[in-house]
């Protein structure tokens, strides 16, 4: 499979607990996103990446969640002290610098904070 | 920042019939406008897209209008069937800086058999 892949695909955990997700973008692709779907909801936006440069964030991007691309390639995207609030499918798109502007969406992270 | 609104909701066609989705933007500068679709606990997928120096675009069954002067743009499915039942997204971006996607709030569509 030469598409967007994401892990885990499921992650439970408590409240107050760290989690850490991983996107692998598909090959070659320099643009790296991450968006945060919630039951009923499109896509909201969380940030940015162009090779391994953070270019932007969203609001809703708190001091408690960080992302990194260090190598350019894949990414990470962690939550500290999780919240209840944050329970959401944690969605991942890549897209190739030059020729389209398609976004190509991983299969996500269905995160449950009990 | 951009906002997108999506109407409606839900809509139900008669396999068959035609079902039409409409979406409004309020940056004018967002000049790339996706459709995704996203079956129930999948990624959503593209199924087409319009720049704005295009007024229309076809491809088979679907088909995408957009109005900028009005900042609307539609999405139309003809001669329905079971697997268009899924939920659809508009979105806006403003193309040449391959920014974020601004997704509407997406239509559940189903097909009555």
């Amino acid at each position: 499979d030469t598409g967007v892949s994401q892990d885990p695909r499921h992650k439970i955990t408590k409240r107050g607990q760290n989690v850490t997700f991983r996107c692998d973008p598909i090959s070659e692709h320099n643009r790296l996103y991450w968006y945060r779907q919630t039951l009923g909801q499109g896509p909201e936006f969380l940030t940015y990446f162009q090779n391994e440069a953070q270019l932007e964030k969203s609001r809703l991007l708190s001091d408690r969640f960080s992302a990194e691309r260090p190598k350019g390639s894949f990414s990470t995207l962690e939550i500290q002290r999780t919240e209840q609030g944050d329970s959401a499918m944690y969605l991942c798109a890549s897209s190739p610098s030059k020729g389209t502007d398609t976004q190509y969406f991983g299969p996500g992270t269905r995160l449950t904070v009990l | 920042g951009e906002n997108v609104e999506q109407h409606p909701s839900t809509l139900s066609v008669q396999e068959g019939d035609s079902a039409v989705i409409k979406c409004t933007y309020s940056d004018s500068a967002s000049n790339y406008f996706p459709w995704y679709k996203q079956e129930l606990g999948k990624r959503p997928q593209l199924i087409i897209d319009i720049r704005s120096n295009v007024g229309e675009k076809k491809d088979q069954r679907i088909a995408v209008t957009l109005n900028k002067t009005a900042k609307h743009f539609s999405l139309h499915i003809t001669e329905t069937q079971p697997e268009d039942s899924a939920v659809y997204f508009c979105a806006a971006s403003l193309y040449s800086s391959a920014s974020k996607i601004i997704f509407g709030s997406g239509t559940r569509l189903s097909i009555r058999p």
